[in-house]
């Protein structure tokens, strides 16, 4: 059973525009959520988190808004640079354990 | 510190063989994990250890895995009889367990790619 899923396997945007990557999720008990970057080749790299007594948390061009009541969170960047494009993986963490996977978007922003 | 680093990057081999990975975390780093990544899909949980004891397993680490962190610091994981199946991309992560409120960031390693024909 998927606990944090990523419906959109990808998405294209143009550079200088809005991304928006889009994540949901079953289970009531995580506690933090976490945005990771993967480049290929290499293993993903934290880029963002957020607490889920928290609606929102900004750092630079991105921004990860929390919906607790939808069970839903997204990843902003703006504006979206070629240097983006990635794979980027949602997931979730229950208090003090292991973090929990979405399959993944693969953003494309084109220049 | 070079952050996580994973031995070998590669591994092809043959069904029936066994396999060894090596992690070494980030030094001050007390837990280290274990995900296996598929293709077109997210990294799952396999295992992890809090310095040298493992406190969790996974239902899909069957009984032909098995990881250890003998002294709290690199780590191993073992794979016997391996399988067509087993073919995957091995992460391993560390990250620094306080005990402290906070999101546990985990910092991986670029992978173990095993191929078994």
């Amino acid at each position: 059973d998927q606990q944090v899923k990523q419906n959109s396997p990808s998405l294209s945007v143009q550079e200088g525009r809005i991304s928006i990557l889009n994540c949901d999720y079953t289970n009531s008990m995580f506690d933090y959520f976490l945005w990771y970057k993967k480049y290929p080749a290499e293993g993903p790299t934290f880029l963002i988190s957020i607490s889920s007594i928290k609606d929102k948390n900004e750092d630079g061009r991105f921004t990860v808004f929390l919906n607790k009541s939808a069970k839903h969170l997204s990843l902003h960047i703006v504006p979206s640079q070629p240097g983006d494009s990635a794979v980027y993986f949602c997931a979730a963490m229950e208090y003090g354990n292991k973090l929990v996977f979405g399959a993944g978007t693969i953003l494309r922003v084109k220049s | 510190d070079t952050g996580v680093s994973q031995d070998p990057r590669h591994k092809i081999t043959k069904r029936g063989q066994n396999v060894t990975f090596r992690c070494d975390p980030i030094s001050e780093h007390n837990r280290l994990y274990w995900y296996r990544q598929t293709l077109g899909q997210g990294p799952e949980f396999l295992t992890y250890f809090q310095n040298e004891a493992q406190l969790e397993k996974s239902r899909l680490l069957s009984d032909r895995f098995s990881a250890e962190r003998p002294k709290g610091s690199f780590s191993t994981l073992e794979i016997q009889r391996t399988e067509q199946g087993d073919s995957a991309m091995y992460l391993c992560a560390s990250s620094l367990e306080t005990g402290l409120s906070g999101a546990n960031v985990l910092t991986f390693g670029a992978g173990s790619r095993l191929t078994v024909l």
